[in-house]
Order: structure tokens, then sequence, then C-alpha cells
């Protein structure tokens, strides 16, 4: 069965420090992951996507993810956080059969200036 | 290229009538899924229609039901609406069918609010 599990649904860091957002997966098969951000009132938004090329990605906006199979992770990291930044950020794993997503609960993001 | 649309953005319904979504998706886009999102259940996939065929389906009740037409434009219809079915409602439309590696374009989504 395929889910992903966000620790922390609310993430407050300071503008300029490191963001760090967490993500576990649970996956019957060799998992394709994705991170999406969504802003007040909008739909969601691709940041990156891991589908086995590389397990260090980079996506927009300045985020990158790694995947690590041995502790079943996808962690979403940026440098220095934006004002810009702040927004819900949800993590998603594909299912096995068709165009089925299986999302975290999200985790709101907050940038204290 | 244009993104997914959906029509309406806002919906203001009363309990126990019946409602209509619309979705268009991303041209050439023949995959398009739908999704619930509320702040208690997060985002659950409703389902997903390929080819104007149902190919996969969520945990809801059957007074949710959905369809695609030849131009591969969804609509999806909740009948006698009750409260717990005010939420955000995406689509999301992908450019082939069964590459689980493909990532999903989100429409703006409707919000439906039932009172």
């Amino acid at each position: 069965a395929q889910s992903v599990t966000q620790l922390g649904s609310h993430v407050s860091v300071s503008e300029g420090a490191l963001v760090l957002l967490r993500c576990n997966y649970s996956s019957s098969v060799p998992p394709y992951l994705f991170w999406y951000v969504q802003y007040p009132n909008q739909g969601l938004q691709l940041l990156l996507k891991y589908t086995s090329a590389a397990t260090l990605v980079k996506g927009i906006n300045g985020f990158e993810a790694e995947f690590k199979k041995s502790e079943t992770s996808f962690h979403l990291t940026k440098p220095s956080a934006h004002m810009s930044d702040a927004a819900e950020y949800f993590c998603a794993v594909s299912g096995v059969i068709g165009n089925q997503f299986y999302f975290g609960t999200g985790t709101s993001l907050t940038v204290i200036p | 290229k244009a993104g997914v649309t959906q029509t309406p953005r806002y919906l203001i319904k009363t309990r126990g009538q019946q409602v209509t979504l619309s979705c268009s998706p991303i041209s050439g886009h023949r995959s398009v899924s739908w999704y619930q999102q509320t702040p208690g259940q997060g985002l659950q996939f409703l389902f997903e229609y390929f080819s104007e065929t149902q190919r996969n389906k969520g945990n809801f009740p059957g007074r949710f039901s959905g369809r695609q037409f030849s131009n591969s434009r969804s609509e999806m219809n909740v009948s006698t609406l009750e409260l717990g079915d005010s939420a955000l409602y995406l689509c999301a439309s992908t450019p082939d069918s069964g590459r689980a590696s493909n990532e999903q374009f989100f429409g703006p989504g409707t919000r439906l609010t039932v009172l």
C-alpha cells in the first residue's frame, strides 16, 4: 500500500533560515515521490519529483529533496527561507496503477520576518 | 499551453441539492483525476477518468460520480448534498495513462459550500 506521512503540521522559520519539511513514505513498489506547494485559494503546484534518476532532486524556487531509501524519507529543504515561501506543502506518492496520488496531510510553513 | 481550468470557482448550495463541477484538462492530457480537500481529511482521491472510462475510484459514497467526454473534459456530480461535502474540489490532469512517474497538473479548484 502507498502512503506518506508528513511530520509537523506547522513549521515556522525565520527569514533566511533553513527550511526542512519532513516526509516519510511507505510503498509496495519502488516509489515515485512528489512535493507540491499550495498558496491560499489556489491549486497545487509541483515543486519537484523523484523518479529514480537521481537521489538528490532539485526543484523550483530553490527547493530540493533527497530520497533516502534506507530511511524511507523524502525531506524537502531550502537553504534560505523567503517570505514568499509561506504556504502549505504536500508530499505525495503515486499509486501502483493509474494516476492516483496519495497525499500527506500537509505542512503549513510560516516565515517570520 | 493553458493550464487546467475549473468552473465554477465558487459555489454555494443547500443540503439536499445536487451540483455539477467542470474541469478542462491541459490540451493533450487524457487522464483527469478529482480530489476533495478538507481541513480535517486533507486531500482525498475521488476518481480518475481516462478515455471516457473511470479507471480508479476512491472510497467515496455513490453520491459522488463523474464522467469524461471525448475531448477529455470531465465533470463530477454530487447528489443529495450534505454539510460535510463542503470542500475544495481539485481536478488534475496528466499527459499519459498509467505511468506512475507522471506528475499531475492541478487546477485552481472549485470551492463548494453547503449550507
